[in-house]
């Protein structure tokens, strides 16, 4: 048990569904993350919320929309995905995000997501 | 351009020697480095760090070594045990915030 509760676990829809992904942490942590990891890639870092606040966009496409109702909460919503979006879906927490000399934070992993896209 | 790299796909040792799993970073911004183990349908779990003002720091069986000169740290797990079988990724991250980059990660296999 992390701590980092992620549902669903497995997730398939065609490519003109909608659908959320949601994370919840148990930590009382302030920041929250979207990774993506890819077969044979490292972990991509998507989105970043630092108290309920988005502080980070890495270039994703806006059929990725995030939203982090409170500092325990945080979603992914999906809408007309493409096949290559096909990938494990990691939520992650820490502490803090940033600060000078708040950097030095480990980050709590959920169990992620695996989507599907067909 | 990886900047954390892990060049060892899989690494394959007998239980109870020594498993030593490696990692290149090529930014210099770097100044704190961790490692995480991951088990097939698990998220990473982390499991020890280093800062750039130390060169070694130990957890038990677990020993991170970082070498900043070279740009290389090194994760040492003795003794190996099988449930030391999981995917390493190795991950850095700068003093400004916890925003981490990750290798690609490579899978351990401890034989009993």
């Amino acid at each position: 048990e992390t701590g980092v509760t992620q549902t669903p676990r497995h997730l398939v829809m065609g490519m003109t569904n909608k659908k959320s992904l949601k994370c919840e942490q148990h930590l009382g942590h302030n920041a929250m993350y979207w990774y993506k990891q890819s077969a044979k890639k490292p972990l991509e870092l998507m989105f970043v919320y630092s108290l309920e606040e988005r502080v980070e966009n890495n270039s994703v496409p806006s059929r990725f929309s995030p939203e982090c109702p409170n500092s325990s909460h945080l979603f992914l919503h999906l809408h007309t995905l493409q096949p290559e979006d096909s990938a494990l879906y990691l939520c992650a927490s820490s502490q803090e995000f940033g600060g000078a000399g708040r950097g030095n934070q480990p980050q709590h992993f959920g169990d992620g997501t695996r989507l599907s896209i067909l | 351009d990886q900047q954390v790299k892990q060049n060892s796909p899989s690494l394959s040792v007998q239980e109870g020697r020594i498993s030593i799993l490696n990692c290149d970073y090529t930014n210099s911004m770097f100044d704190y480095f961790l490692w995480y183990k991951k088990y097939p349908a698990e998220g990473p779990t982390f499991l020890i760090s280093i800062s750039s003002i130390k060169d070694k720091n130990e957890d038990g069986r677990f020993t991170v070594f970082l070498n900043k000169s070279a740009k290389h740290l090194s994760l040492h797990i003795v003794p190996s045990q099988p449930g030391d079988s999981a995917v390493y990724f190795c991950a850095a991250g700068t003093g400004a915030n916890s925003k981490l980059t990750f290798g690609k990660g490579i899978t351990l296999s401890v034989r009993p």
